[in-house]
This record gives C-alpha cells, sequence and structure tokens, in this order.
C-alpha cells in the first residue's frame, strides 16, 4: 500500500545551523506531496506542499522538490530558528477508494537550541 | 476566518462507556476527514465525507466507531464501549473539495483518555 517513510528523531540543532529532513514515499499512482508542522500546544498546519513532479514548495524559508526519480520530497532549511522547533510530518495524498486521504510518516522532532 | 474546531478538546472516559466527538468545519468545505493519532505517531485515516455522504470508512478500526455529518457540515465521532486502546487524539480536517491536491485544514482535535 501507499506509505511515508520519514527520518527518525529527534534531531537537535543549533541557531542557524542547516536542516534536511529526509522523506521518501510508495505509491501506486501520482501523489500530491505535503509537509505538516506541529508546534508546541498548537494543531496541524500545512507548511508546504507540491502536487507534480519537479515542482518545488516553499514557506517561511523551508523548502521541498518533489523528485519522482528517487521517490522523495525531503525538506530543507538554510538556517533554523530557535521558533522552528515543532515535530515535522511528511504526508502523500491519493485519490484512492473513494477518497483524497493523507497518508503520513512518523514525524520528525525538531529542537533548536540558541 | 474561523478555522476548523473540535469540541470538547479533551475527554475522560471511563472504559465502555460511548463518546462523542463533534467537528465545526471550515463552512463551504466540501470534504471532511477524521483522523486517529497516537501518541509519538503520525495521524492515521478514519473515514471521509463527501458533503453528508461518508465515501471511506475503511480506517475505522472496528464496528464501535461511527461517524456522521448529517447535513453535510458538522460531524460527530461516536465511539461506543470505549476501550483503552482508543486513546489517542482525534482530529478532524476539511479541505475545499474533493482533489487530492487540495489542502487540508486540521482542528486542534479532541485528546481521548481511556481510563
Amino acid at each position: 500500500g501507499d506509505s511515508v517513510t520519514q527520518m527518525e528523531g529527534p534531531v537537535t540543532l543549533s541557531e542557524e545551523a542547516c536542516l534536511t529532513i529526509n522523506c521518501t514515499y510508495t505509491a501506486t499512482g501520482y501523489p500530491s506531496l505535503f509537509w505538516y508542522v506541529q508546534y508546541p500546544g498548537e494543531g496541524l498546519q500545512l507548511l508546504l506542499k507540491a502536487t507534480k513532479a519537479d515542482d518545488k514548495g516553499s514557506n517561511k524559508g523551508f523548502e521541498a522538490t518533489y523528485r519522482k526519480e528517487t521517490t522523495s520530497f525531503h525538506l530543507e532549511k538554510g538556517s533554523v530558528q530557535v521558533s522552528d522547533s515543532a515535530v515535522y510530518f511528511c504526508a502523500l495524498s491519493l485519490l484512492q477508494g473513494g477518497s483524497e486521504k493523507l497518508v503520513f510518516g512518523k514525524g520528525t522532532k525538531l529542537t533548536v537550541n540558541p | 476566518g474561523a478555522g476548523v474546531s473540535q469540541s470538547p478538546r479533551y475527554k475522560v472516559a471511563k472504559r465502555g462507556q460511548d463518546v462523542a466527538l463533534r467537528c465545526d468545519p471550515i463552512s463551504g468545505h466540501v470534504s471532511l476527514f477524521w483522523y486517529q493519532q497516537a501518541l509519538g505517531q503520525g495521524p492515521e485515516f478514519l473515514t471521509y465525507f463527501q458533503n453528508e455522504a461518508q465515501l471511506d470508512k475503511s480506517g475505522l478500526p472496528s464496528d464501535r466507531f461511527f461517524a456522521e455529518r448529517p447535513e453535510g457540515s458538522v460531524s460527530t465521532l461516536k465511539i461506543q464501549r470505549t476501550q483503552q486502546e482508543d486513546s489517542a487524539v482525534y482530529l478532524c480536517a476539511s479541505s475545499l473539495s474533493r482533489l487530492h491536491t487540495d489542502t487540508q485544514y486540521f482542528g486542534p482535535g479532541t485528546r481521548l483518555t481511556v481510563l
């Protein structure tokens, strides 16, 4: 079945360090890909998305490129801030079985220290 | 505008009790989803509505779980005879249409603890 595998955490970085969180997927069709973020005490919110191959999603300094050839959607940021501390979820969406449900990875907890 | 709201935010139930969790989606959103998130895990799909029609309930773990959206707006997830393994955060999400490219907007969740 469709699945998402993302880098296990926790990840701890110092402020201004570079971040990469790896995400790969398995899907029978052509999914849309998403990164959602969950800040402490808050609900899930969309960080960025890409709906077709070679699309790049970007938001708040984060970027991810939909790579069909490697079935990947790695999240990157050049310089992290303390406020980026959160849990990050990679997800795919595919119209299947009557719904376009999201399939999530297990999440990666990021802590950024000053 | 208002986002997705859920109530209650926290629910403690004794094993065997029935519970009802409410979701108010964003006004005008056609699609509504329920997910279950266990501690330290990603959300897992439970069920999907397009307007009032429940088109996919493949993720419901047992026949103790029942969901409805009778007027195509508010939805209720009901769990009968709760068990300890039902303890989780229940998330509701809505999206504008039924395209898989659409963004799903999530509510804050209901944390259910079954004692």
